[in-house]
């Protein structure tokens, strides 16, 4: 079975730098996809950002982008310039490419951002 | 489209009483779950669903607990009877097209509706 490692329970970040989420996960398949979901006050989850495993390029979306390192089973969130709206819990997940598989998550990390 | 529709999103009852949550995902999307989200366990995985088969419900804690997607566009989470144990944030997630195949790019990502907190005293 796959797993999703958060080992930062908590981080903190000042208003406009950039911080750097860890995740790590372990999987014996080669063919998957990853996530980093984002989750506000609100509890709705929303998606962040995605990186197919067969892609080596490291995936970005504006401020946000990540540092795939598939031999290592690593997969770090960058969030650039950072605002206050980022301020949430972020989850790392992982899915299997191939149907039939749910998504697997880590125990997230509470993100502060200082004013 | 509006989305992953959950119902009801608060839900507050005392133990021993029936609850049913409901979900109408994306149309169009084939796989539907349930995740449930507590500070102790974080997000679990209880139930979910492909062309509204149930495919894995070993994450479904116990016989009070049950699942049905008599439809592709409706699902519910029943608990009967309640325990104050039970109380947690329950999430409807969907995606697109699966089965056998390579998950494509537009399929992969799971879509989660707000969540129905419940509470049971």
């Amino acid at each position: 079975a796959q797993t999703v490692t958060q080992s930062q329970p908590e981080m903190s970040v000042q208003e406009a730098e950039t911080v750097t989420l860890s995740c790590t996960y372990d999987t014996s398949e080669s063919d998957y996809y990853l996530f980093w979901y984002k989750q506000p006050p609100s509890r709705q989850m929303i998606l962040v950002i995605r990186q197919e495993a067969y892609k080596q390029q490291n995936a970005t979306e504006n401020r946000f982008s990540v540092n795939f390192q598939k031999a290592a089973k690593s997969f770090s969130l960058k969030i650039s310039d950072s605002q206050l709206g980022d301020a949430a819990m972020y989850f790392c997940a992982y899915r299997s490419a191939w149907g039939n598989e749910k998504l697997t998550f880590g125990t997230g990390t509470r993100l502060t951002i200082i004013p | 489209d509006a989305g992953v529709i959950q119902s009801p999103r608060h839900e507050v009852t005392e133990m021993g009483q029936e609850v049913t949550l409901r979900c109408k995902p994306i149309s169009g999307h084939d796989y539907l779950f349930w995740y449930r989200q507590t500070m102790m366990r974080g997000l679990e995985l209880l139930i979910y669903f492909n062309n509204n088969v149930p495919i894995d419900d070993s994450g479904m804690p116990e016989d009070r607990f049950s699942a049905k997607m008599p439809n592709a566009s409706f699902s519910t989470l029943k608990i009967q009877p309640s325990e104050p144990r039970d109380s947690a944030v329950y999430f409807c997630a969907s995606s697109g097209r699966g089965g056998l195949v390579r998950l494509g790019s537009g399929a992969n990502v799971l879509t989660f509706g707000a969540g129905s907190r419940l509470t049971v005293l």
